[in-house]
């Protein structure tokens, strides 16, 4: 079946670790996002990727990095120097990666919840 | 930049009875897309309704309906006959297309179903 696959469901990092959240699609969509969830607050942008080899920081990019090496996979890490990283980590993926309007739908994974201890 | 208000962190509504949820946001665009999502317990997000702006003709999905009031930037949920099933987080989020087609959330509304 299509959809998006986040891995580990969930992760626990000591504190000054980086982590790497996988997220893979095979719904072969061009553009590829990464949300944060924290109570009260919604989701936040942390990346995105419109197209292989290409992204764009969201709202919260500082202590995030992420790579686009193949079309169906956009992992993000979590480095040390984020500094309030305990969180729910949403991927997402879209047809259409350019610019120009679509109606095309978002696409959610189930999500990784981090915690560090 | 765009905002999206939700001004009610938690509704209740009771079994087969219908429920409104507000959404407000702020732009200086005339074409965006709008959506209200819906997340249950098990967090995966599921698209419940989307509107085009450009779109006069309000969004409807069988049980679920929108009320987009564009000069006041205002797009409402509707659920009509609540069901147990449909207790969640509801989220309603903005699509501008430029900026990478990124969307914007709302801070979310619980609806709790009683039966």
């Amino acid at each position: 079946d299509g959809g998006i696959t986040q891995s580990p469901k969930y992760l626990f990092r000591k504190e000054g670790q980086n982590v790497t959240l996988s997220c893979e699609q095979n719904l072969n969509h061009d553009a590829m996002y990464w949300y944060r969830q924290d109570p009260g607050q919604g989701l936040r942008l942390i990346y995105y990727s419109q197209i292989v080899n290409d992204f764009q920081k969201g709202d919260i990019a500082e202590g995030y990095s992420v790579s686009r090496e193949k079309k169906e996979s956009f992992p993000l890490t979590v480095t040390s120097a984020q500094k309030n990283p305990t969180a729910f980590y949403l991927c997402a993926s879209k047809i259409g990666g350019g610019l120009a309007g679509t109606t095309g739908e978002l696409f959610f994974g189930e999500g990784s919840r981090l915690t560090v201890l | 930049a765009q905002t999206v208000t939700q001004s009610q962190p938690e509704m209740s509504v009771q079994e087969a009875e219908t429920v409104t949820l507000s959404c407000t946001y702020d732009t200086s665009e005339s074409d965006y897309y709008l959506f209200w999502y819906k997340q249950p317990p098990s967090r995966q997000m599921i698209l419940v309704i989307r509107q085009e702006a450009y779109k006069q003709q309000n969004a409807t999905e069988n049980r679920f309906s929108v009320n987009f009031q564009k000069a006041a930037k205002s797009f409402s949920l509707k659920i009509s006959d609540s069901q147990l099933g449909d207790a969640a987080m509801y989220f309603c989020a903005y699509r501008s297309p430029l900026y990478g087609n990124k969307l914007v959330f709302g801070a979310g509304t619980i609806l709790r179903v009683k039966s």
